[in-house]
């Protein structure tokens, strides 16, 4: 069976500087998507960044990229110029082309200070 | 508006209750989907539907049950409410035609059974 681990439970970043979050999975399949959501104190589910794992290059949106790293079945997000407003529960998801179920792992409270 | 709401978006409920939690989407997708969260657990799929007449249940979808009134309304019912169904409920959509495979999720139902 499929799954996401997220190793740590809480993080903590200052205002500016830069933060990574880790995620690692278990599949067996070779084509599928990972996700990072982001779910802020209105509990909103807001999709960070997607990446497909047939891509070798890493997903960028703005602040946000991520190092996937197939072989080892990691998909770290990486926050760069980290800002108050990312203070939040950061969820990691996978998804295989086969199936159409969100797998999460167990979320990463980030803190921001200023 | 919102493309995908939720009713209510609380709500205290004594055991042995029957509730009704629902959602709504203007988002024009076939595929529907409720989700609960737990703290330190992530979130995990009760059941699923691709269309009206297609539900499938998720992991946990003992003690609940669904109802897909049309294209637009996807209903989780609890027909005897019991405290370890407190939790955070997400309903979510998808349009697979879109090739993103992402899923857009309501704002939530935070239901406390006492």
């Amino acid at each position: 069976a499929q799954t996401v681990t997220q190793s740590q439970p809480e993080m903590s970043v200052q205002e500016a500087e830069t933060v990574t979050l880790s995620c690692t999975y278990d599949t067996s399949e070779s084509d599928y998507y990972l996700f990072w959501y982001k779910q802020p104190p209105s509990r909103q589910m807001i999709l960070v960044i997607r990446q497909e794992a047939y891509k070798q290059q890493n997903a960028t949106e703005n602040r946000f990229s991520v190092n996937f790293q197939k072989a080892a079945k990691s998909f770290s997000l990486k926050i760069s110029d980290s800002q108050l407003g990312d203070a939040a529960m950061y969820f990691c998801a996978y998804r295989t082309l086969h199936t159409d179920k969100l797998i999460f792992g167990t979320g990463t409270r980030l803190q921001v200070f200023p | 508006d919102a493309d995908v709401t939720q009713t209510p978006r609380n709500r205290i409920t004594k055991t042995g209750k029957r509730i009704m939690l629902e959602c709504s989407q203007t988002k024009g997708h076939d595929r529907m989907y409720w989700y609960r969260q737990d703290p330190g657990l992530g979130l995990r799929l009760i059941y699923y539907s691709f269309d009206v007449k297609d539900i499938n249940k998720g992991e946990i979808s003992d003690g609940y049950s669904v109802s897909r009134q049309a294209q637009a309304k996807f209903s989780l019912s609890l027909e005897s409410a019991i405290p370890n169904q407190t939790a955070l409920y997400f309903c979510a959509t998808s349009d697979p035609v879109a090739g993103t495979y992402e899923q857009y999720f309501g704002p939530g139902t935070r239901l406390t059974v006492t």
